[in-house]
């Protein structure tokens, strides 16, 4: 079976730069959730989705982030203007609603690099 | 607010020896749930091992117990007769009957497994 699949495993740019991070869940599942990780600040939840609608973005740090799930197979977290502080690992994970309370399954994340 | 403290940064142990990972939570809450999640070098979360805070049974997954003490909030991960591949970053995380699949993770306990 395939997993969660994240897009690209690492991106490296400039400050300023526009990223997108890509992620598609595994196919049925109907939650998805971007994390960050970094040293700093451990794991983070960024938003989730819930049947392509967005339920909870107050991790979001500032206008800087959005994410869009427009349909139930593809997700995207952007970063416009992206900044030094964003290096981290983004992580894209899926579940089937409350099947199994937090068994999330997570994709191999993208690693960021803003220079 | 509910917090999840992992106080050992790093643990080490030899092959086929038992060890012992450290968790301990802050909640309010009755109704709750309690993972702990493996985070190997290729960086993939992987869950382990999940505890519904309502049984008082310790739940077991092969060589992986937890030692749950309701009253004292400590959910400790027992890894017995461990293998070179248990070595990995394992995250003790919590969510609460109210938001079940949004996680709040401790900060991790990086395990090196000894030849």
């Amino acid at each position: 079976d395939a997993g969660v699949i994240q897009s690209p495993r690492h991106e490296v740019t400039e400050m300023g730069q526009e990223v997108t991070l890509r992620c598609k869940p595994i196919s049925g599942h109907n939650s998805l959730f971007w994390y960050r990780q970094t040293m700093m600040r451990g794991l983070e939840l960024l938003i989730y989705f819930n049947n392509n609608v967005p339920i909870d973005d107050s991790g979001m740090p500032e206008d800087r982030f959005s994410a869009k799930m427009p349909n139930a197979s593809f997700s995207t977290l952007k970063i416009q203007p992206s900044e030094p502080r964003d290096s981290a690992v983004y992580f894209c994970a899926s579940t089937l609603g409350d099947y199994r309370a937090g068994e999330l399954f997570f994709g191999e994340g993208s690693r960021l690099t803003v220079l | 607010a509910q917090t999840v403290t992992q106080s050992q940064p790093e643990m080490s142990v030899q092959e086929a020896e038992t060890v012992t990972l450290s968790c301990t939570y802050d909640t309010s809450e009755s109704d709750y749930y309690l993972f702990w999640y493996k985070q190997p070098p290729s960086r993939q979360m992987i869950l382990v091992i999940r505890q519904e805070a309502y049984k008082q049974q310790n739940a077991t997954e092969n060589r992986f117990s937890v030692n749950f003490q309701k009253a004292a909030k400590s959910f400790s991960l027992k890894i017995s007769d461990s293998q070179l591949g248990d070595a990995a970053m394992y995250f003790c995380a919590y969510c609460y009957g109210g938001a079940t699949n949004k996680l709040i993770f401790g900060t991790g306990t990086l395990l090196a497994v000894q030849p």
